[in-house]
């Protein structure tokens, strides 16, 4: 069965800093992949996703993320946080049948220092 | 602009009462999502619809039913509620993969 892992609960970066959120999944084939932001009591919201092809995405607010097959990862990425970025982070696997299903990690906690 | 709305937004409400939670897209979009989240922040699939007059149980078992009789409406029941359903539940909608999700509901039953 698909699983997605996000093996940091809480990163904190300062402002201006990089960041790299990391993201491991279980898939036989080659998986449909996303990565969501979750700001305080507010739903979920698109930053990016991986079909095929490039596996250099780019997405919104700045981020990016590189689909690595070798190592079953989805790692977002952004070259300077800013203190709006600190939000739940959520990493996603689609199901691969035809429910279009998405199979959620268990977030990472991103605190921003001024 | 929110596309998807999830009406409460909170609701605290004693044990064995009946509460609807409500759940619209202006979308169209067919298919309908309902999510579990708990404290802890992970999500867990609890409800889905392909369209009018199908739902189908999610991947983490739920004692709330769905109904599905419009393809904009997909209102979650819990015919008793208990301190055990406290927990915020997201609605979700799409085409394919492009979920759009409401802002939610965070239930607390005392």
């Amino acid at each position: 069965a698909q699983s997605v892992t996000q093996p940091d609960i809480h990163i904190t970066v300062s402002e201006g800093a990089s960041l790299e959120l990391r993201c491991n999944y279980s898939y036989g084939a080659t998986p449909y992949l996303f990565w969501y932001v979750q700001s305080p009591g507010q739903g979920l919201q698109l930053l990016l996703k991986y079909f095929s092809g490039d596996t250099l995405v780019q997405g919104i607010k700045g981020f990016e993320a590189e689909f690595k097959r070798s190592q079953s990862s989805f790692n977002l990425r952004k070259p300077s946080v800013h203190w709006s970025d600190a939000a739940e982070y959520f990493c996603a696997v689609a199901s691969g049948d035809s429910s279009y299903k998405l199979i959620f990690g268990s977030g990472t906690r991103l605190l921003v220092r001024p | 602009e929110a596309d998807i709305y999830q009406t409460p937004r909170y609701l605290v409400i004693g044990t064995g009462k009946k509460i609807t939670l409500e759940c619209s897209q202006t979308m169209g979009h067919d298919k309908m999502y309902w999510y579990q989240q708990d404290p802890g922040m992970e999500l867990h699939l609890i409800h889905y619809s392909y369209g009018v007059n199908s739902t189908e149980k999610g991947d983490l078992s739920s004692e709330s039913t769905v109904s599905r009789i419009r393809t904009e409406h997909f209102p979650l029941t819990l015919e008793s509620a208990r301190p055990s359903h406290t927990s915020q539940y997201l609605c979700a909608s799409s085409v394919s993969y492009g979920y759009t999700f409401g802002s939610g509901t965070r239930l607390t039953v005392v």
